[in-house]
């Protein structure tokens, strides 16, 4: 499968447990997305890096969140202190920026998280 | 930031009828207008894009318009089938990277 991959697929967690999840992309695309998404919502953006380095954090993202994408390859979204409020979907999507206008974001299956 | 509103969040038609999704949008500065699909348990995937320098695109039974002065733009599928049933998501980007999503239209197509 070439397509982007996240792991593991499924986590359960008690509260103020620490979670780390594994993001894999398109090997030749150089943009990595996170996102959240809750039931009934829109995917909600979180955080995006150009190759290794982060270039943007959104207000969701709270001081317990930290991504890393060490090689400019995979990424690895870490949750600490966990809250039943982080409880969700979590998305990784790739892209490949060529420095012209399309940018399509492909999507993973996701980590679908529940703290308990 | 960008606000992105999407109606109707529920929408049944009969096989074969069209089927129409709206969003608007608040940044004016946006200029990139993707369309995903998401299937019950699957990631979402892009079915059709537009640019703020166009108006119209279509892709055989899909077609996407924008208004760039009302802020707002449609999805229109034609022909519908019992496969077109899942959730649609439209999103607005000014920045080049973070897409803003709607909440989404769950689609249910009837034979």
């Amino acid at each position: 499968d070439t397509g982007v991959s996240q792991d593991p697929r499924h986590k359960i967690t008690k509260r103020g447990q620490n979670v780390t999840f594994r993001c894999d992309p398109i090997s030749e695309h150089n943009r990595l997305y996170w996102y959240r998404q809750t039931l009934g919502q829109g995917p909600e953006f979180l955080t995006y890096f150009q190759n290794e380095a982060q270039l943007e954090k959104s207000r969701l993202l709270s001081d317990r969140f930290s991504a890393e994408r060490p090689k400019g390859s995979f990424s690895t979204l870490e949750i600490q202190r966990t809250e039943q409020g982080d409880s969700a979907m979590y998305l990784c999507a790739s892209s490949l920026a060529r420095g012209g206008f399309r940018d399509e974001q492909f999507f993973g299956p996701g980590t679908r998280l529940t703290v308990l | 930031g960008e606000n992105v509103e999407q109606h109707p969040s529920t929408l049944s038609v009969q096989e074969g009828d069209s089927a129409v999704i709206k969003c608007t949008y608040s940044d004016s500065a946006s200029n990139y207008f993707p369309w995903y699909k998401q299937e019950l348990g699957k990631r979402p995937q892009l079915i059709i894009d537009i640019r703020s320098n166009v108006g119209e695109k279509k892709d055989q039974r899909i077609a996407v318009t924008l208004n760039k002065t009302a802020k707002h733009f449609s999805l229109h599928i034609t022909e519908t089938q019992p496969e077109d049933s899942a959730v649609y998501f439209c999103a607005a980007s000014s920045s080049g990277y973070a897409l803003n999503f709607g909440k989404g239209t769950s689609l249910l197509v009837t034979p």
